[in-house]
C-alpha cells in the first residue's frame, strides 16, 4: 500500500522560499505522476503542480513564476519549492499521486505558516 | 481556463436523506476527467468518483456520480453520519491543469 508523507519547516519568513518534501513508501516513485496541492485555512483546494518521475513538470499558471517541483528517484521523494512567499501562501500543503488526472492517494498534509 | 462552480455552498440534511450536489463548468468538460473528493475536518481529501461516474476503490455504492458537458452531479442516496463532510469536484483539463470547485459542505440538519 503506497503511502505519502510530507515533511519540512512549519514556519517560513515572508520573502523566503518554502521547501517541502514528500516521501513515497510502499511502492516505487517510478513510473508515476506526483502532485502538490494546498489549502489555506478554512478555504478550498488549490493545485500547485505535478511532476512525472522522469522529471517533466506542469504548474498552475498562477504560481508558475514562483514554484519548482523536483524528484529524487534514488530517495523515492519529490519536493516543492515556492519562492518569495507571503502570508497568502499560508496553507496546509498536500502531496498526492496523480493517475489519469485524478489524485488517488494523498499524504496527511503539513501546515506551513508564513510569518516573521 | 475552466472554472468549476459548486452548489449549494452548504446542504443541511438529516441522516437517511438523499443528497444531491452540483458541479457546473464554465465550458464543456470531458467526462473522463471529472472527479469528486470528500474531505472531513483535519483530514486529507479522499477520491470518491473519477471519470464522472466510476467509484474509487472502497467507496460505498450509496455514492454515485453522473453528468456530462458542463453539468455534473454527485448523489449520496442515503446519508450516513460519516458522510457529513465537504465535497469537491475537480477537472483535469487539456492545458493540462487541475482545477477544483469551491466545495459543498454537507452538514447535519
Amino acid at each position: 500500500q503506497v503511502q505519502l508523507q510530507e515533511s519540512g519547516p512549519g514556519l517560513v519568513k515572508p520573502s523566503e522560499t518554502l521547501s517541502l518534501t514528500c516521501t513515497v513508501s510502499g511502492g516505487s516513485i517510478s513510473p508515476n505522476y506526483w502532485s502538490w496541492i494546498r489549502q489555506p485555512p478554512g478555504k478550498g483546494l488549490e493545485w500547485i503542480g505535478y511532476i512525472y518521475s522522469s522529471g517533466s513538470t506542469n504548474y498552475n499558471p498562477s504560481l508558475k513564476s514562483r514554484v519548482t517541483i523536483s524528484v529524487d528517484t534514488s530517495k523515492n521523494q519529490f519536493s516543492v519549492k515556492l519562492s518569495s512567499v507571503t502570508a497568502a501562501d499560508t496553507a496546509v500543503y498536500y502531496c498526492a499521486r496523480l493517475v489519469g488526472g485524478f489524485l488517488v492517494i494523498w499524504g496527511q498534509g503539513t501546515m506551513v505558516t508564513v510569518s516573521s | 481556463e475552466i472554472v468549476l462552480s459548486q452548489s449549494p455552498g452548504t446542504l443541511s440534511l438529516s441522516p437517511g436523506e438523499r443528497a444531491t450536489l452540483s458541479c457546473r463548468a464554465s465550458q464543456s468538460v470531458s467526462s473522463s476527467y471529472l472527479a469528486w473528493y470528500q474531505q472531513k475536518p483535519g483530514q486529507a481529501p479522499r477520491l470518491l468518483i473519477y471519470g464522472a461516474s466510476s467509484r474509487a476503490t472502497g467507496i460505498p455504492d450509496r455514492f454515485s456520480g453522473s453528468g456530462s458537458g458542463t453539468d455534473f452531479t454527485l448523489t449520496i442516496s442515503r446519508l450516513e453520519t460519516e458522510d457529513f463532510a465537504v465535497y469537491y469536484c475537480q477537472e483535469y483539463g487539456s492545458s493540462p491543469v487541475l482545477t477544483f470547485g469551491g466545495g459543498t459542505r454537507v452538514e447535519i440538519k
